[in-house]
């Protein structure tokens, strides 16, 4: 079965720091692994994937993830934090049903990252 | 930019009653879910539906609950009998074919009193 675990449950970076949110991954077949965000009130929104191509992703407002299989991480980075990044963030594999192509998506506990001024 | 759509977005009903959760996906997609986030706690994989029936459910999405396409633009969660644990923030998705990115609605905060 595919689990993921988010390493720690809340961040906090000074802005114009690095982020690093901590993703690990457990996982049977070659895994299909996302970050997610979610602003307050709003929806779940994809800032990247990774799907067995190049093992260093590049999102959406500057975000990057690195899959590594030999640690089982896809920990996500961004150079220099913006205020506008605070927010939740989820790191989610997908579980293929070998019945259907309708697989569901696990979600790690979250990351909640906070930015100082 | 195409989205997913949940109505309402706060829906406060009391225990016992029954509530319908609207969704309307974006419009060419054909798979669709239903997540939820109880507070404090992870995003749970309820049920996924496809080509007008369940593909997959988990052990949450017990009889008291049930899915519907209506009219070809409208996915619906429907709890029968609400309890106090079913408060939670329900997450509908979809997405377009085979291809895994799901679509995420804003979601529908529930409030069972």
């Amino acid at each position: 079965a595919q689990s993921v675990t988010q390493l720690d449950s809340h961040v906090s970076v000074s802005e114009g720091t690095p982020v690093l949110l901590r993703c690990n991954y457990s996982s049977s077949y070659s895994p299909s692994l996302f970050w997610y965000v979610q602003h307050p009130n709003k929806g779940l929104q994809l800032l990247l994937k990774y799907t067995s191509a190049a093992t260093l992703v590049k999102g959406i407002n500057g975000f990057e993830a690195e899959f590594k299989k030999s640690e089982t991480s896809f920990h996500l980075t961004k150079p220099s934090a913006h205020m506008s990044d605070a927010a939740e963030y989820f790191c989610v594999v997908s579980d293929p049903n070998r019945h259907s192509s309708a697989s569901k998506i696990i979600f790690g506990s979250g990351t909640r990252l906070s930015i100082r001024p | 930019e195409p989205e997913v759509t949940q109505t309402p977005s706060h829906q406060v009903t009391q225990m016992g009653q029954e509530v319908i959760l609207r969704c309307v996906p974006i419009s060419n997609h054909l798979y669709f879910y239903w997540y939820r986030q109880i507070l404090g706690q992870k995003v749970e994989f309820l049920v996924s539906f496809y080509n007008n029936e369940i593909s997959e459910k988990s052990e949450i999405f017990d009889d008291q609950f049930s899915v519907e396409r209506p009219d070809g633009s409208n996915f619906t969660l429907k709890i029968r009998s609400t309890k106090l644990e079913d408060s939670a923030m329900y997450f509908c998705a979809s997405k377009a074919g085979s291809g895994n990115i799901q679509y995420f609605g804003a979601g529908t905060r529930l409030s069972v009193l």
